[in-house]
């Protein structure tokens, strides 16, 4: 089975940049999505397919992917982005849905 | 705007069942193929089960396969979780949520979650 690894947790000050990674094997040959859970909420998404933006997510949030490591970035943090951040991507050979393990943003 | 809406979560004890059901509006249900997700208390998201737009596809983690039945009926704008054979490892918030466009063979990802249901095992 396909598995994605993350950090467990990232910290970053007020206005700073914070790049959670997402790694895989030629994870860079897949789509990759990532969704920001806070707590007691249900998850949202803030990017799809790599680099793209839901309506309604900040610029801030962007993505990218090569090789074998995919990458979250929010710049300028802001204390409401402090939340748990999961990669995800669809294993095409048995059809699953695979989530990486999630890291938690903490803002100083 | 769209909504889904889980229920049927509870406590029951080892070796029992549960169905939980996820009603939808504000989309066209019958279009859009569904994901059933859990989280354990304190952990993080693992993928149950995925069932095709017309139901005529599915698909179950290994965890679950063989115990969880996966079913939706669009005349009714729901889905369902029949969860049989429940253990203490099924204890967790399951959440309904919906694929974007559609699950092709490079890309499938979830724009819309319910708030979950929890479920409980414990004797």
């Amino acid at each position: 089975s396909y598995v994605l690894t993350q950090p467990p947790s990232v910290s970053v000050a007020p206005g700073q940049t914070a790049r959670i990674t997402c790694g895989g094997n030629n994870i860079g040959n897949k789509n990759v999505h990532w969704y920001q859970q806070k707590p007691g909420q249900a998850p949202v998404l803030v990017v799809y397919d790599d680099s793209d933006r839901p309506s309604g997510i900040p610029e801030r949030f962007s993505g990218s992917n090569s090789g074998n490591t995919a990458t979250l970035t929010i710049s300028r943090v802001e204390a409401g982005d402090e939340a748990d951040y999961y990669c995800q991507v669809w294993n095409s050979s048995s059809d699953h849905v695979v989530f990486g393990g999630g890291t938690k943003v903490t803002v100083l | 705007q769209v909504q889904l809406v889980e229920s049927g979560g509870g406590v029951v004890q080892p070796g029992g069942s549960l169905r939980l059901s996820c009603v939808a509006s504000g989309f066209i249900f019958s279009s859009y193929g569904m994901h059933w997700v859990r989280q354990a208390p304190g952990k993080g998201l693992e993928w149950v089960a995925f069932i095709k737009y017309d139901g005529n596809n599915k698909n179950y983690a290994d965890s679950v396969k063989g115990r969880f039945t996966i079913s939706r009926d669009n005349s009714k704008n729901t889905l369902y979780l029949q969860m049989n054979s429940l253990r203490t490892e099924d204890t967790a918030v399951y959440y309904c949520a919906k694929v974007a466009i559609y699950c092709s063979s490079t890309s499938c990802y979830l724009d819309y979650w319910g708030q979950g249901t929890l479920v409980t095992v414990s004797s």
